[in-house]
């Protein structure tokens, strides 16, 4: 079983639709956890970050984090054809920042 | 365009060159990282740096060589490469090294003939 699992895709929705981004890890010291979005031929943008659990909202951009189900998620609400790219999921214990483990990227396609 | 700055961003080298990438962060973070990134699939650690001091070398094979002259910038060295080194190199940085987000560069993306 990988540290961190998340779904490749690819997913396709039409534009103005509500995205879910899912990962599920298994280290229960994991604490800290990120979202970034990586566009094709550039590197990964952090979008949010999150400690323990709880949720957290940023724009049209809400993250969720339920430690007792190992289990985080990404919220897209009105999706644009701009959101267009691979989301990283990525998560950190509390000793140090190169136990940051990612998922494997989740590629999404915002159809007009 | 991202606060950390790497050059260059296209390089295409022979197996037998020298070569180096560079990475460049103003925002008073004292933690810089290598990543090595293959089509497809996420970012693999090579070496985090903590206050210019290097702090982890993830078994990274001694063709690739590091380097932190300042806390502003960081070098990644490269020598006799092999095509499977050919990959998206991206730098980051954080705060401290201790649960603080990284912040990505755009990369430099690598392609050894």
């Amino acid at each position: 079983q990988k540290e961190v699992e998340q779904d490749p895709g690819p997913l396709s929705v039409p534009e103005g639709a509500i995205v879910s981004l899912n990962c599920t890890y298994s280290n229960s010291a994991f604490q800290y956890f990120m979202w970034y979005r990586q566009y094709s031929r550039k590197g990964p943008e952090l979008l949010m970050y999150t400690y323990s659990s709880g949720n957290k909202e940023d724009g049209r951009f809400t993250a969720q984090v339920d430690k007792s189900s190992k289990y985080i998620s990404l919220f897209i609400r009105d999706s644009q054809p701009s959101d267009s790219a691979t989301y990283l999921c990525a998560m950190s214990a509390v000793v140090n920042n190169n136990d940051m483990r990612f998922g494997a990227g989740t590629r999404l396609t915002v159809k007009p | 365009d991202t606060e950390v700055t790497q050059t260059p961003k296209h390089l295409v080298m022979g197996m037998t060159n020298k070569k180096s990438l560079k990475c460049e962060q103003h925002m008073g973070h004292r933690a810089m990282y290598w990543y090595k990134q293959k089509a497809k699939k996420p970012p693999e650690l090579m070496f985090v740096y903590s206050y210019e001091k290097l702090s982890i070398n993830e078994s990274v094979p001694s063709r690739f060589s590091p380097e932190c002259p300042n806390s502003s910038l960081l070098n990644l060295h490269l020598h006799a490469l092999q095509p499977e080194d050919s990959a998206l190199y991206l730098c980051a940085s954080s705060h401290g090294w201790n649960n603080q987000p990284q912040h990505f560069g755009d990369g430099t993306r690598l392609s050894i003939l």
